[in-house]
């Protein structure tokens, strides 16, 4: 059972238009959620975080939004770049410090 | 510049052989992590350890083994190598618990 589920596998989206990307998780204790980047042939980067308190951080282009309530969180990036184009993992942390990652996300951002 | 590091990039080796993926950080963090990537599933956490001597269990350690002799290193064993085992092999560290982990660039393993 996945604890932490992005439900499309992927996106495409025009460059410079919104990319919006979707995260659910069922575990409640969760309580600090990540988002990762990963390019081909590279590792997961570390892109954006938010802590289980907070419903918005910002930051440059990059925005994730978090509903407790809805145990919902998503990544917004505007403008979206095809330098955006790669595989986005959510992750979700608990009180162990244990992350628990999504399937991940393929965004595809054409020129 | 600190890294992380993993090697070999790539294996193929044959069912029932042993197999050892190597991590190297120079962070001087004491949380290491492995994890293995398959389509549809994410990362999926294998063993961990929070300082030298140290070794957990994860999320799915069956036929892997861990060990930490010291803070730099922590190589994963696969035992006898299994086809369900193939996969990219992943390996992250971070300096306390609540922070940030950095993933190396990936070990891709075939087992045949």
């Amino acid at each position: 059972d996945q604890q932490v589920k992005q439900n499309s596998p992927s996106l495409s989206v025009q460059e410079g238009r919104i990319s919006i990307l979707n995260c659910d998780y069922t575990n409640s204790m969760f309580d600090y959620f990540l988002w990762y980047k990963k390019y081909p042939a590279e590792g997961p980067t570390f892109l954006i975080s938010i802590s289980s308190i907070k419903d918005k951080n910002e930051d440059g282009r990059f925005t994730v939004f978090l509903n407790k309530s809805a145990k919902h969180l998503s990544l917004h990036i505007v403008p979206s770049q095809p330098g955006d184009s790669a595989v986005y993992f959510c992750a979700a942390r608990n009180a162990g410090n244990m992350l628990t990652f999504g399937g991940g996300t393929r965004l595809m951002v054409k020129p | 510049d600190a890294e992380i590091t993993q090697s070999p990039r790539h294996k193929i080796t044959e069912t029932g052989r042993q197999v050892t993926l190597a991590c190297h950080q120079t962070w001087n963090h004491n949380n290491m992590f492995w994890y293995r990537q398959d389509l549809g599933h994410g990362l999926r956490l294998i063993h961990y350890s929070y300082g030298v001597q140290d070794t957990n269990k994860g999320e799915v350690s069956d036929g892997y083994s861990v060990s930490r002799s010291n803070t730099e290193d922590l190589p994963l064993t696969l035992e006898s190598a299994a086809s369900s085992q193939t996969s990219v092999y992943f390996c992250a560290s971070s300096g306390t618990s609540r922070e940030t982990q950095y993933f190396g660039p990936g070990t891709r393993l075939l087992v045949l």
